[in-house]
């Protein structure tokens, strides 16, 4: 079973509005973060946000903003003001603790989005 | 603060040669892992290195190994390279392995011809 869920391979915005791009995770474990990268066409991965499973606030940094609904398991990425810069592949990431103990990155599929002038 | 710096940037290589890649870690960080990248596998994770120690391993052969020095650098090994290990090698450091955040390299473009 997938533990992460990007539904929208694909996505496209008008420059200046907002975008909502989905993500749902699975774990079983009471203790996670979760993660928002974003991946220009040159391939660096640039990390955006960070939501811990324990904060009551839903992460904001600058013009991104994660919609974190832990009963539904679900974390959003919100960007506010699109701009033509972040034409880019969108990934939501998990960071879990495994049952030795380690800690394990776990990966949706992506979402490109491209912004439209 | 320098960011996570991934030495070379584009590799070509034959079926059956082997090759080494390098990754410094951001100044202070270490902890180190290495994903491999592929437009049909997405991201998949390779194994983390903490204190010159390998923590954790993904599901990848034994071809492909890894070390991390005194200094937090870290380099990955493929042995034995198939057309299949064609992929974007990402390398990502973090302060400790408790920290949340993993900040990545541009990382190594692979092909195997």
């Amino acid at each position: 079973a997938q533990k992460i869920t990007q539904t929208q391979p694909g996505m496209f915005v008008q420059e200046k509005e907002a975008v909502t791009l989905d993500c749902t995770y699975d774990t079983s474990d009471p203790s996670y973060g979760l993660f928002w990268y974003k991946q220009p066409s040159s391939g660096e991965m640039i990390f955006l946000i960070y939501q811990g499973s324990y904060d009551q606030q839903n992460a904001t940094e600058g013009r991104y903003s994660l919609n974190f609904q832990k009963a539904r398991k679900s974390a959003n990425l919100v960007i506010s003001a699109s701009q033509l810069g972040d034409s880019a592949m969108y990934f939501c990431a998990m960071r879990e603790v495994q049952t030795s103990g380690t800690y394990k990155y776990i990966f949706g599929t992506g979402t490109r989005l491209k912004v439209l002038a | 603060k320098a960011g996570v710096t991934q030495t070379p940037r584009y590799l070509i290589k034959t079926r059956g040669q082997q090759v080494t890649l390098s990754c410094s870690p951001i100044s202070g960080h270490r902890s180190v892992s290495w994903y491999q990248q592929t437009p049909g596998q997405g991201l998949q994770f390779l194994f983390e290195y903490f204190s010159e120690t390998q923590r954790n391993k993904g599901n990848f052969p034994g071809r492909f190994s890894g070390r991390q020095f005194s200094n937090s650098r870290s380099e990955m090994n493929v042995s034995t390279l198939e057309l299949g290990d064609s992929a974007l090698y990402l390398c990502a450091s973090s302060f400790t392995r408790s920290t949340d955040t993993q900040y990545f390299g541009p990382g190594t473009r692979l092909t195997v011809l």
